[in-house]
């Protein structure tokens, strides 16, 4: 299983807002180490969402906000869109294994 | 844009050497790392190389029979993988390292090369 813990799937209606939750331990999140939010539409590449726990690259709509506390993260969605079904993946560092790690992702379906 | 290639099918315990190339005329100003995704699976760090090529790191999982390199010469990065089992099987993407303060996050990916290993 995955270093980060997060919920297999989660679903809201369109217009709604969802959060999607990441869990971690004193070797990573706890520790410090920021988080990241990547988006994976079916059959593409990763794409970072939000960078250094609630940072939104340029492009990426203010719907989508990041934050962190103590060993854990969220990704918020607000005012879901049918195109935000994807894969949500969070990331962070772990001292104790060094090593980049992800959770194990979280299926997003807009009813 | 990266753009991966040398994926294919092999048998186990063979050998097979990826690439990543970029036109970006900075390619030498940044990290890279190799990331990997098993079929309907999850994201797993696989490798990762400095900007000059003077240090890289593996997860355990890799170490000793993955080898990262680049060549910034030709803009172009590499992964050198052997003893290959069904368990490497995935589609591995190639990933544009950023620094956010002291700390690293993957700011580019490529669209993937797919691996299968299979007798």
């Amino acid at each position: 299983q995955s270093v980060l813990t997060q919920p297999p799937s989660v679903s809201g209606a369109s217009g709604q807002r969802v959060t999607i939750s990441c869990t971690g331990s004193s070797a990573n999140i706890g520790a410090d180490y920021a988080v990241h939010w990547y988006r994976q539409l079916p059959g593409t590449a990763p794409k970072v969402l939000i960078y250094g726990n609630d940072n939104r690259p340029s492009g990426v709509p203010d719907r989508f906000s990041g934050s962190k506390s103590g060993t854990s993260a969220s990704l918020a969605i607000s005012g879901l869109q049918a195109e935000d079904e994807a894969d949500y993946y969070c990331q962070s560092y772990d001292s104790s294994l060094s090593a980049w790690v992800f959770g194990g992702g979280t299926k997003l379906t807009v009813l | 844009q990266l753009v991966e290639s040398g994926g294919g099918v092999v048998q186990p315990g063979e050998s097979l050497r990826l690439s990543c190339t970029t036109s970006e005329v900075t390619f030498s100003t940044y990290g890279m790392h190799w990331v990997r995704q098993a079929p309907n699976k999850g994201l797993e760090w696989v490798a990762y190389i400095r900007h000059d090529g003077s240090k890289e790191y593996y997860p355990d999982s890799a170490k000793g029979r993955f080898t990262i390199s680049r060549d910034n010469s030709k803009s172009t990065l590499y992964l050198q993988m052997k003893s290959l089992t069904a368990d490497d099987t995935g589609i591995y993407y190639c990933a544009k390292d950023i620094r956010w303060g002291s700390q690293n996050y993957f700011d580019y990916w490529g669209q993937g090369t797919l691996v299968t290993v299979s007798s």
